[in-house]
């Protein structure tokens, strides 16, 4: 069966400081990946989505760059944070004729 | 833009009760799915339910889907406390995406 994994659970970082977030999926291959971010209390907004190695789409300018080095891992980043960047970061990779299946999560503050 | 967008924004109801939320979407759709997510937990994929099916059922949940009226909704029978959750609908307009709405949280008391 299939599953994703995110890692950290939970991140406090001060503005300014570098990000890395992982994401991987295991027991399937070539998936779909996508990077949402939720704020408090609110829906999710998509910030990239990659349909393979090396191939990122951004659906919103900001101060975040995604990666695929690998198949089945998804890396969102950030060389200096913003106060703005909290929230919490949801990886998800799409199942075809199924829908989309979202990681645990990763609960971003920056202070 | 594309957003599905749910209503109401909070519902309060007695175990035992039936919970309907409703969302509205503005383009055509291939398909509409929707989540429930416990506070601070990841989303829980609930319901796929494509652009020309009806009415789909799983469990206690029960979800349909209006293309005329560009509305979905999402019926949860004999609520349970642990159905306590933000429940969110997504639309699937390009194939590769989702655009979500801003979500119903439901409190279901014992």
């Amino acid at each position: 069966s299939q599953t994703i994994h995110q890692w950290p659970a939970t991140l406090v970082q001060p503005v300014g400081s570098p990000l890395s977030l992982e994401c991987t999926v295991e027991g399937t291959s070539n998936p779909n990946l996508y990077w949402y971010r939720q704020a408090a209390g609110r829906g999710l907004q998509l910030l990239f989505y990659s349909v393979g190695i090396g191939q990122i789409s951004s659906e919103v300018p900001q101060n975040l760059s995604a990666s695929r080095p690998q198949d089945r891992q998804f890396i969102l980043s950030s060389k200096k944070l913003l106060l703005s960047d909290s929230g919490f970061y949801l990886c998800a990779w799409r199942f075809p004729l199924l829908g989309q299946y979202f990681g645990p999560g990763t609960r971003l503050t920056v202070t | 833009s594309q957003q599905g967008e749910e209503d109401p924004q909070a519902l309060s109801i007695q175990e035992g009760e039936n919970a309907t939320m409703n969302c509205s979407y503005k383009t055509s759709i291939n398909n509409l799915q929707w989540y429930r997510q416990n506070s601070g937990r990841g989303l829980v994929h609930l319901i796929l339910i494509r652009s020309n099916e009806r009415e789909k059922h799983s469990g206690r949940l029960r979800v349909t889907l209006d293309t005329s009226k560009k509305s979905s909704s999402l019926l949860i029978t004999a609520s349970r406390a642990a159905d306590t959750a933000s429940y969110f609908c997504a639309t699937d307009y390009a194939g590769n995406m989702l655009t979500f709405g801003g979500g119903t949280r439901l409190m279901v008391k014992p």
